[in-house]
């Protein structure tokens, strides 16, 4: 089972749907959580951290579910420039270092 | 522009020659990371340096692929005797200490190997 895993996708939604991504884990010590955009042929961007309580950034919202070890982010009102790769981010601890672990990215498609 | 900066931003080269990439993070950061990422996959972790010290080498992909950071600021990744297998797009990040997951990516060099 790979560390990180995500639904590649492509989500092809409507302009103003709303659209939700899984990410699903597999060390249950994993410390921290991010999502992060990368649009074609450009690096990754942070998008938001993703806290035990949840978060919400305008639009986007984030949730951890340690539990089930997973974690979502929700887009509300997609618009056309949302269109990118949604990658998820799961920060562990090994040996004193602290490892990133990004998953393969879900491709959202947002058509008019 | 205060943001990562790499270079070369593509390189050509033939099987079993040595490249060099370098990476010069955001000036505050001391935390500096390199991946690499092929096609329709997320970075792969490949290692990270706090200041100059080289926290974890173990992801490294083989013995042919080093890293170094000096002086605690830019840093550089050599591949030596490169294979096609090579050719993806190697990326630098940098962070805070204590925001690991907090990353500001450059734009990547990306590595054709013939």
């Amino acid at each position: 089972r790979k560390e990180v895993e995500q639904d590649p996708g492509p989500f092809n939604v409507p302009e103003g749907a709303t659209v939700a991504f899984n990410c699903t884990y597999s060390n249950s010590a994993s410390q921290s959580f991010f999502w992060y955009r990368q649009d074609c042929r450009k690096e990754p961007k942070l998008l938001m951290s993703v806290y035990s309580s949840g978060n919400e950034d305008g639009r986007f919202t984030a949730q951890l579910n340690r539990a089930s070890q997973y974690i979502s982010l929700l887009i509300r009102d997609s618009k056309l420039s949302d269109s990118a790769t949604y990658l998820c981010v799961v920060v562990h601890a090994s040996g004193g270092s602290y490892i990133p672990t990004f998953g393969r990215g879900t491709s959202l498609i947002v058509h008019p | 522009d205060t943001g990562v900066s790499q270079d070369p931003r593509h390189k050509i080269t033939k099987r079993g020659q040595n490249v060099t990439f370098r990476c010069d993070p955001i000036s505050e950061h001391n935390r500096l990371y390199w991946y690499r990422q092929t096609l329709g996959q997320g970075p792969e972790f490949l290692t990270y340096f706090q200041n100059e010290a080289q926290l974890e080498k173990s992801r490294l992909l083989s013995d042919r692929f080093s890293a170094e950071r000096p002086k605690g600021s830019f840093s550089t990744l050599e591949i030596q005797r490169t294979e096609q297998g090579d050719s993806a797009m190697y990326l630098c990040a940098s962070s805070f200490q204590g925001t690991d997951g907090e990353q500001y990516f450059g734009p990547g060099t990306r590595l054709t190997v013939t």
